[in-house]
């Protein structure tokens, strides 16, 4: 079962624009990651956010998490067609396992 | 680093089959995984291995799956005889163990195709 959930499922914006989405999780957590996947290819590890941080960013993402509300955001600024793919949270199960949400889908329009 | 290298890229089988997925884990990662990727069930984790064994296989779909971890360069996901509803992107993943569940690396996927 999944125990993140992103929303919105889809998100089309304008090259340029900000795009952000929320995941949503159950159950306590160490730690809760954010990857991409393009089309056909592999999910790449974009960033981490250990439950003491609030806030982190690197390059033009930026990723918050409230653990009072299990929910966590990703914020991608000034977006690119180059972004245009599906964005997946992923939280930490026990000291190996992520379980992952179902992801959004990012269209990033020229 | 070449990353995580998997083969083939694409599997197209009659169902009864014997499919044999392959993946190299990155040099040094003692962690490797293999997920299924389908549309309906998203991403799902098969089986974990540290240190060549594994540890967790509570996610293998039925005994018709079989992994393996001979070495630690190399692993294998076995299906035997498969199925239609076996259709879907399989990936290997390899990490650094001691720093709980942290960072994935992914391979490219193998997509198979049961007729």
């Amino acid at each position: 079962s999944q125990q993140g959930e992103e929303d919105p499922q889809a998100l089309s914006i304008q090259e340029g624009e900000n795009a952000t989405m929320n995941c949503s999780y159950k159950t306590s957590i160490n730690n809760l990651q954010w990857y991409r996947q393009n089309s056909g290819r592999g999910l790449v590890h974009l960033i981490l956010i250990r439950s003491n941080e609030r806030e982190k960013h690197s390059g033009r993402l930026r990723v918050t998490l409230d653990t009072s509300k299990k929910s966590s955001s990703l914020l991608i600024t000034a977006s690119r067609a180059a972004d245009t793919a599906s964005y997946f949270c992923a939280t930490d199960i026990n000291d190996y396992k992520l379980s992952f949400g179902a992801g959004t889908t990012v269209t990033v329009r020229a | 680093d070449a990353g995580v290298i998997q083969s083939p890229r694409h599997e197209v089988t009659e169902m009864g089959q014997e499919v044999t997925l392959r993946c190299k884990p990155i040099s040094g990662h003692n962690s490797l995984f293999w997920y299924r990727q389908t549309m309906m069930r998203g991403l799902e984790l098969l089986i974990y291995f540290n240190n060549n064994v594994p540890i967790d296989d509570s996610g293998m779909p039925e005994d018709r799956f079989s992994a393996k971890m001979p070495n630690a360069s190399f692993s294998t996901l076995k299906i035997q005889p498969s199925e239609p509803r076996d259709s879907a992107v399989y990936f290997c993943a390899s990490s650094e163990l001691g720093q709980g569940a942290g960072e994935q690396y992914f391979g490219p996927g193998t997509r198979l195709t049961v007729t």
